[in-house]
């Protein structure tokens, strides 16, 4: 099928660490991205990784591909309260990856303090 | 500097009207989207143009029309609008149609759109 699919809630306490994860269908997929999306706000590009690639870390942020199991997640070190928000993966999808990104139905993250 | 900028952020109008939204971003990217995020937040592609020239049209009812005057911008003119036309919009560009290292899809702020 179509569908990339992410858990829809996850709670955390400050300081802990989150994990959000996400599986996709296409194994063409070039590029794998991570949105953020804050209350009433767009869509903030958090981080991508290239599928050829396993892992990528930047600042308190990792991402782990398995291309193997279509599995992606992102790991938030230190989780903040301004971490609350909508996460959303996508997966670049089209002949030639004409740039059509396939959107989980996002994860919403709470941070309690 | 706004990078991908829509007009209006928030419209409210009746069922039956013609409403357009517009974007436009100032990366010098060539291709621009269009995606629909209806209420249950799920989000969805519409179209996407590069250097003015559609290229994905996602099975969209034809009261939807795209129109870009040059790269830089790329409107959507709604024609009688119905209240499941309610969603946000969002805008996006990218520098080139065949993502590569580096390229990524930047989004807009969103425009909301109410149908009553």
């Amino acid at each position: 099928g179509e569908d990339v699919e992410q858990s829809l809630f996850l709670s955390v306490r400050e300081g802990d660490s989150s994990v959000i994860n996400c599986t996709y269908t296409d194994s063409s997929s070039t590029y794998l991205y991570w949105y953020k999306q804050e209350p009433g706000a767009g869509l903030q590009l958090l981080t991508y990784i290239f599928s050829n690639m396993d892992m990528k870390q930047d600042q308190r942020l990792t991402v782990l591909l398995n291309k193997k199991d279509k599995h992606l997640s992102l790991r938030i070190a230190d989780t903040q309260t301004g971490d609350s928000a909508i996460y959303f993966c996508a997966e670049s999808r089209g002949p030639s990856n004409t740039g059509k990104l396939i959107f989980g139905q996002g994860t919403t993250l709470q941070v309690k303090p | 500097d706004t990078a991908v900028s829509q007009t209006p952020k928030y419209l409210v109008t009746q069922m039956g009207n013609d409403k357009s939204i517009k974007c436009e971003q100032n990366l010098g990217h060539d291709t621009m989207y269009w995606y629909k995020q209806d209420s249950k937040k799920f989000l969805k592609i519409m179209f996407s143009y590069n250097n003015k020239e559609l290229i994905i049209n996602e099975t969209v009812p034809n009261r939807f029309s795209p129109k870009s005057p040059d790269k830089a911008h790329l409107n959507l003119h709604i024609n009688s609008l119905e209240l499941g036309d309610s969603a946000v919009y969002f805008c996006a560009s990218s520098s080139m149609t065949y993502l590569r290292s580096g390229n990524t899809i930047y989004f807009g702020e969103g425009s909301w759109l109410t149908v009553v």
